[in-house]
């Protein structure tokens, strides 16, 4: 069972570069959601969807882009890296509908980026 | 607005004693809680959740934690700490598809 997979698990980048992490996961989840982890602060939500075709902004959207083609895929686009995009990246998911509602979210490995 | 506060930036317990992590939210209805934890370079995983029914909830690893609606609270407790406890941990709260996560607790258990 291989869950929720993310790539890359490491990438530097140069300033104003632009790249997309990728996240996939296998257990038919309507739920992703991408969060960004930096010292002290926790995880802060970036994106997230409730299903293919269907996106909303989190607490930190600025200079990120996602779209959810497939119910699987739900890759994070950053458009033009800034250092303070320098993190590490989570993908999660979940199931919220029907009678499999935990709530419970499943998490990726992560992606640790720095951006130059 | 939904939050979560984890007052303890860092605890340090002895093995074998104690522990509680403290987690207070804010939020207009009953939420759904969760504990999460976090070994260094991994993701989080899932300790235990309260969604409703009885407020003292059992978890993975010899966890529970209580929800105290009046306290807006949901401690989280273990009756003796092992080594390999040591990790970071996350209280969150779930609601209208938004999950919003504590700034964490890392836990440092002297040998």
């Amino acid at each position: 069972n291989a869950g929720v997979t993310q790539t890359p698990k490491f990438q530097v980048l140069k300033t104003g570069q632009s790249m997309t992490l990728q996240c996939a996961q296998d257990m038919n989840h309507e739920y992703m959601s991408w969060y960004r982890q930096d010292p002290g602060m926790g995880l802060r939500l970036i994106h997230y969807s409730v299903g293919a075709g269907i996106t909303d902004q989190g607490e930190v959207p600025n200079g990120y882009n996602v779209s959810r083609s497939t119910t699987e895929d739900f890759p994070l686009r950053l458009l033009s890296a800034a250092p303070s995009q320098t993190s590490v990246y989570f993908c999660a998911s979940s199931q919220t509908s029907g009678s499999l509602n935990t709530g419970e979210l499943f998490f990726g490995e992560g992606s640790r980026l720095t951006v130059l | 607005a939904q939050s979560v506060t984890q007052p303890d930036i860092h605890i340090t317990v002895s093995e074998g004693a104690s522990l509680e992590l403290r987690c207070n939210y804010s939020y207009g209805a009953t939420p759904y809680l969760f504990w999460y934890v976090q070994s260094p370079g991994q993701g989080l995983q899932l300790l235990l959740k309260y969604f409703s029914g009885d407020t003292l909830v059992q978890g993975i690893k010899g966890f529970e934690a209580e929800f105290k609606r009046s306290q807006s609270s949901f401690n989280l407790r273990k009756p003796s700490v092992h080594w390999s406890d040591a990790a970071e941990y996350f209280c969150a709260v779930g609601a209208a598809r938004k999950y919003i996560f504590g700034t964490g607790t890392r836990l440092k258990v002297l040998a």
